[in-house]
């Protein structure tokens, strides 16, 4: 029973245009979502996230929306550059069990100059 | 301010040998967790380890996993017996509380078992 759904396995965008990765969820009680960014052998990096009682948050390029009714959110990234160009992992947490993430399986964003 | 380190990097082990995956979580963090990202999949919660106490186990494998964070030195993963269905990366995570969102994550270990 996967409970966060990435289901774009890649995607690919020219650089300076807007990159849109989208997360589905299925648990009503995560109280809170993040975006991890992750390069070829390396650990995930922690990228932005957002509060269930928020519908949006904003750092630089980055930007993260939640629709709670569709329980669905994404991560926009603007403008687009090559190095971004990696995997983004969504996750959620909290519900009961604050320090567990539960991952999505990951969406592979390639950058092209 | 070094982050998570976590070693080997890469580990190579044969079908029924045992395995040892060291983290060292960042300074002042006393909450470790560790998660498996098997091939194509997200990373998975495995435990929950505060000093000397696991937390929460529930992700652990019934058999042949352990995990233990003592007083002194690092947290270590142990695999015992090792079949090629544990081939995977394992991430290790701390955090300064036990929350979710404060969680930094180490290179992680590769283990390959042959």
């Amino acid at each position: 029973d996967q409970q966060v759904k990435q289901n774009s396995p890649s995607l690919s965008v020219q650089e300076g245009r807007i990159s849109i990765l989208n997360c589905d969820y299925t648990n009503s009680m995560f109280d809170y979502f993040l975006w991890y960014k992750k390069y070829p052998a390396e650990g995930p990096t922690f990228l932005i996230s957002i509060s269930s009682i928020k519908d949006k948050n904003e750092d630089g390029r980055f930007t993260v929306f939640l629709n709670k009714s569709a329980k669905h959110l994404s991560l926009h990234i603007v403008p687009s550059q090559p190095g971004d160009s990696a995997v983004y992992f969504c996750a959620a947490g909290g519900g009961g069990s604050n320090y567990k993430l539960t991952f999505g399986k990951g969406t592979l964003l390639t950058v092209n100059p | 301010n070094a982050g998570v380190m976590q070693n080997p990097r890469h580990l190579v082990r044969r079908r029924g040998q045992e395995a040892r995956l060291r983290c060292s979580p960042m300074k002042g963090h006393s909450h470790v967790y560790w998660y498996r990202q098997l091939p194509e999949e997200g990373l998975k919660f495995m435990v929950y380890l505060q000093k000397e106490n696991i937390i929460d186990e529930s992700g652990m494998p019934k058999e042949r996993f352990s995990a233990e964070f003592p007083k002194e030195g690092p947290s270590i993963l142990r695999i015992q017996q090792v079949v090629r269905g544990d081939s995977a990366a394992y991430f290790c995570a701390s955090s300064p509380d036990g929350r979710g969102d404060t969680q930094y994550f180490g290179p992680g270990t590769r283990l390959t078992v042959l």
